[in-house]
């Protein structure tokens, strides 16, 4: 059964500081997701993550994936207000007929001034 | 409309109320689904439907009824709920299912309360 974790839980960090949060899954999947969520509304897609290796980045975001290790993260930097929110990372189920997701718990951010 | 729309946004029903969820993407997407989110919990996958034939059924017990008249379109009917199933529920759209299947888009989702 594949299982996703994310650590931290909860994130409080200043404006302008740099954090990571981490997303690690127990089983093979050909991809990886991470979705913004503010209180109250849906989920926004953030990225898509295909391959070893890859990275991507939107503004002060950049995910990246290690297949091998199993692991993806989430790399804020100089972080603002606007950052707040929940995030998180969803894992496909591999080689599965269904595109089935596997969210984990999420990591709530809270970026104080 | 764009997306994937949600109605109600809040519902509050007592335990021997029947209502229903509505779901709609404008999309054009061929799968859709349904997810529960209660607090402290990651989202729980309940249904799948693709091109309106469902595909997944996570175990959701019988008061959770779900209905997919065709792929733009899928209701979910409660009915004898709980307090427990007090949650946020979200539909979600996907171009199609397996691993090519793309990312999922999500509506704003129903905040349920069952008094």
């Amino acid at each position: 059964e594949l299982k996703v974790e994310q650590n931290p839980l909860f994130l409080s960090m200043q404006e302008g500081k740099n954090y990571t949060i981490y997303c690690n899954y127990s089983t093979t999947s050909d991809r990886l997701y991470w979705y913004r969520q503010d209180p109250g509304k849906s989920l926004e897609s953030l990225f898509v993550l295909l391959s070893n290796g890859a990275v991507k980045q939107e503004g002060r975001l950049m995910a990246s994936l290690d297949t091998k290790a199993r692991l993806s993260t989430l790399h804020i930097t100089a972080a603002v207000h606007d950052l707040s929110a929940t995030y998180f990372c969803a894992v496909t189920n591999y080689g599965g007929a269904t595109n089935k997701l596997i969210f984990g718990t999420g990591t709530l951010l809270a970026v104080q001034p | 409309e764009t997306g994937v729309t949600q109605t109600p946004r809040h519902l509050v029903m007592g335990m021997t109320n029947k209502k229903s969820l509505k779901c709609e993407q404008h999309l054009g997407h061929n799968a859709m689904y349904w997810y529960k989110q209660s607090a402290k919990k990651p989202l729980e996958l309940m249904f799948v439907y693709n091109f309106k034939e469902q595909t997944e059924n996570n175990s959701v017990p019988s008061r959770f009824s779900p209905e997919c008249p065709n792929s733009s379109h899928l209701f979910l009917h409660l009915h004898t709920l709980q307090p427990e199933d007090s949650a946020l529920y979200l539909c979600a759209s996907s171009q199609d299912l397996g691993g090519g299947g793309g990312e999922q888009y999500f509506g704003p989702g129903t905040r349920l309360t069952v008094t």
